[in-house]
């Protein structure tokens, strides 16, 4: 039972236009939200997170915007950049149950076209 | 300031041996996770620990696998009588603090094949 879903296996976008990765969850009890990036060969790397009682936060080229009644988040990269490239993982955590475990979706591959 | 750091990144094992990963989280880090990653999957929550206890294991299969996190030295994860499903790539995280809304920062991983 997939708990946070990445439907898109993939993404293919040109360099210099706007990616966007989706991602949609299905427990309500999720109270934070974070995308990590990861390389082939390489741990995840944090990229940002947003906290149920936002609706969106930036980090320079990075912006996560939560859609609480959908229960459907995205990340925005704009301008993509070829370093960019990556398998990019939504996860989700709730701080009611004790349990700290993230749980990921199964990841979408972005692919920066030059 | 390191890392997390895992060691061995990769690890051979026929079916029936014992499997060791360790895991060192960040300095000033007294939290640790440890999840695994199929292929083709996202990555997999399996036991959090603090120094000498086992917060939560819940994703971690009730038999052959262990975990500790002992007062000083690393983190181990065993798998005993490894099976070639143990195939995976194997994940710790370290953060300072305990609870949800504090990022979890990975290691490299251990890439383990059951042969």
């Amino acid at each position: 039972d997939q708990q946070v879903k990445q439907n898109s296996p993939s993404l293919s976008v040109q360099e210099g236009r706007i990616s966007i990765l989706n991602c949609d969850y299905t427990n309500s009890m999720f109270d934070y939200f974070l995308w990590y990036k990861k390389y082939p060969a390489e741990g995840p790397t944090f990229l940002i997170s947003i906290s149920s009682i936002k609706d969106k936060n930036e980090d320079g080229r990075f912006t996560v915007f939560l859609n609480k009644s959908a229960k459907h988040l995205s990340l925005h990269i704009v301008p993509s950049q070829p370093g960019d490239s990556a398998v990019y993982f939504c996860a989700a955590s709730f701080s009611g149950g004790g349990a700290d475990g993230l749980t990921f979706g199964k990841g979408t591959h972005l692919i920066i076209q030059p | 300031n390191a890392g997390v750091m895992q060691n061995p990144r990769h690890l051979v094992r026929r079916r029936g041996q014992e499997a060791r990963l360790r895991c060192s989280p960040m300095k000033g880090h007294s939290h640790v996770y440890w999840y695994r990653q199929l292929p083709e999957e996202g990555l997999k929550f399996m036991v959090y620990l603090q120094k000498e206890n086992i917060i939560d294991e819940s994703g971690m299969p009730k038999e052959r696998f262990s975990a500790e996190f002992p007062k000083e030295g690393p983190s181990i994860l065993r798998i005993q009588q490894v099976v070639r499903g143990d195939s995976a790539a194997y994940f710790c995280a370290s953060s300072p603090l305990q609870g949800a809304f504090y990022e979890q920062y990975f290691g490299p991983g251990t890439r383990l094949t059951v042969t």
